[in-house]
């Protein structure tokens, strides 16, 4: 069965700071991956994912992720954080089972961007 | 709009009760899936469906059963076997890759 971890629990940044936020999963085959994010009092959103090609993934609100099949990683990264990116951000590995692709998820990482 | 509902966003029971959380979609998804949020413990996948009248276990199935008599329809039991009950409960579905998700229920058992 595969699994996902995210390393950092918790971080606390200051604006205009720059973001990466780690996630590694193991699982041995084909996988899709992802990066959800969840804002206080709203729905789990796509961030990012990445299926195939070009390793390095561009997603919304200026977030990107790369990547790397030798480390089995996929981390998400932002140049320069907002206050508004105070969020809990999970990682997701996927795999096509069917009509449907079966998630895992990471245990989240809580982000506080202070002013 | 096209989305996906849970209801109640709140729901409260007395322990030894059976409690049925509501998922619909009408984004015409065959794939529908119910989740369990914990701080600290990320998602964790209760049941999923593929399609109408299937449905497989999850990774904590123990203490919950489902049904999927419609393809809009995916509501989720949670029994009394069921040693930890309170959480926040996430239904979402997918066609092929993406999966998309509902608000939340939060079940407060006491």
């Amino acid at each position: 069965a595969q699994s996902v971890s995210q390393h950092n629990h918790h971080v606390i940044l200051s604006e205009a700071a720059s973001l990466e936020l780690g996630c590694n999963y193991s699982y041995g085959g084909t996988v899709n991956l992802f990066w959800y994010v969840q804002y206080p009092g709203q729905h789990l959103q796509l961030l990012l994912k990445y299926f195939s090609g070009d390793p390095l993934v561009k997603g919304i609100k200026g977030f990107e992720a790369e990547f790397i099949k030798s480390k089995f990683s996929f981390n998400l990264r932002k140049p320069s954080v907002q206050w508004s990116d105070t969020a809990e951000y999970f990682c997701a590995v996927g795999i096509l089972t069917g009509g449907g692709n079966k998630l895992t998820f990471g245990t989240g990482t809580q982000l506080k961007v202070e002013l | 709009d096209g989305g996906i509902t849970q209801s109640p966003k709140y729901l409260f029971r007395k322990e030894g009760q059976n409690v049925t959380l509501s998922c619909e979609q009408n984004l015409n998804h065959d794939a529908m899936y119910w989740y369990r949020q914990d701080p600290g413990q990320g998602l964790r996948l209760i049941y999923y469906s593929q399609i109408v009248n299937d449905f497989q276990k999850g990774d904590i199935a123990e203490g919950y059963s489902v049904s999927r008599e419609k393809k809009e329809s995916f509501p989720l039991t949670v029994t009394s076997a069921q040693k930890n009950p309170t959480a926040f409960y996430l239904c979402a579905s997918s066609f092929r890759t993406e999966q998309y998700f509902g608000p939340g229920t939060r079940l407060t058992v006491t």
